[in-house]
C-alpha cells in the first residue's frame, strides 16, 4: 500500500535556529497534510497543500509541495520554545483514511 | 470550526475490564469516523473507519471483537475495548470526516492504561 517516509525522527535545535522535516513517497501523491502534536495532545491540522510546486506561508511556517507531488518539506524559521512538539505528514487517500507518516519530534535545547 | 469531543481524557481500569470511548460531532455531522492508536513515541495506526448505520471497517490485525466499534448516529461514534490487557494500553485518538467534506477533525484523545 501507500507509505510516506518522513525524516528526521528528531532534530534538536537552539531556539531560534531554524527546523525542517521532509516527507516523500515512490509514489505520486494527490495531496499531503501537516500535523502538530503537542507532548500528550491530539494531532492539530496545520495545512493541506494539492498543488504540484505549492508553496504556503503560515507566519514562521512554509509549508512546500514538490513539482512532482512525491514529496514535501515544513520549514519552521527562527524556532520558538512554542514550537514544540513532533510533526507530521499523512496522505488522505480516495476513502478519507490519513496514511502518516513517522512524525518529526522538534526538541528546542536549553 | 468543527469540534470533536472525546471522552474520557484518561482512564485506568483493571486487566480483565471492558472501557467504553465516546467520540462525538458538536457542530456537524459525521458521517466517517475514524479511531487510531498511537503507542509512545509512534505515530498514528488507524484501527478501523466507522460510517453511521453499518458495521465498522477494521484495519488488518485488529481484532473486531476485542475493539467494538458503534456509530449509531451522525454525531456519536464509540470504541469499546474488551477485556483490556496492560498491552492494550495506548492513545486512542477519534476523527470525524463531516458530511458535508473537508478535513478530518481530531479528537483529543484518550489515555488507557491498564493495570
Amino acid at each position: 500500500g501507500q507509505q510516506v517516509m518522513q525524516i528526521p525522527q528528531y532534530q534538536h535545535v537552539q531556539e531560534g535556529e531554524d527546523f525542517t522535516t521532509y516527507c516523500n513517497s515512490s509514489t505520486t501523491l494527490s495531496n499531503i497534510q501537516w500535523y502538530k502534536q503537542r507532548p500528550g495532545g491530539h494531532p492539530v491540522f496545520l495545512i493541506q497543500l494539492v498543488k504540484s510546486g505549492e508553496v504556503k506561508k503560515q507566519k514562521r511556517l512554509t509549508f512546500q509541495f514538490g513539482e512532482a507531488k512525491k514529496n514535501s518539506s515544513l520549514h519552521i524559521t527562527a524556532t520558538q520554545t512554542t514550537d514544540v512538539g513532533t510533526y507530521f505528514c499523512a496522505v488522505q487517500t480516495f476513502n478519507y483514511q490519513l496514511i502518516w507518516g513517522a512524525g518529526t519530534k522538534l526538541i528546542i535545547k536549553p | 470550526g468543527a469540534v470533536v469531543s472525546q471522552h474520557p481524557s484518561w482512564v485506568i481500569c483493571k486487566s480483565g475490564t471492558s472501557v467504553k470511548i465516546e467520540c462525538r460531532s458538536l457542530d456537524f455531522q459525521a458521517t466517517t469516523m475514524f479511531w487510531y492508536r498511537q503507542f509512545p513515541k509512534q505515530s498514528l495506526m488507524l484501527m478501523a473507519t466507522s460510517n453511521e448505520g453499518s458495521k465498522a471497517t477494521y484495519e488488518q490485525g485488529v481484532e473486531k471483537d476485542k475493539f467494538l466499534i458503534n456509530h449509531a448516529s451522525l454525531t456519536l461514534s464509540t470504541l469499546t475495548v474488551t477485556s483490556a490487557h496492560p498491552e492494550d494500553s495506548s492513545f486512542y485518538i477519534c476523527s470525524a470526516r463531516a458530511t458535508a467534506g473537508g478535513v478530518n477533525t481530531f479528537g483529543s484523545g484518550t489515555r488507557l492504561t491498564v493495570v
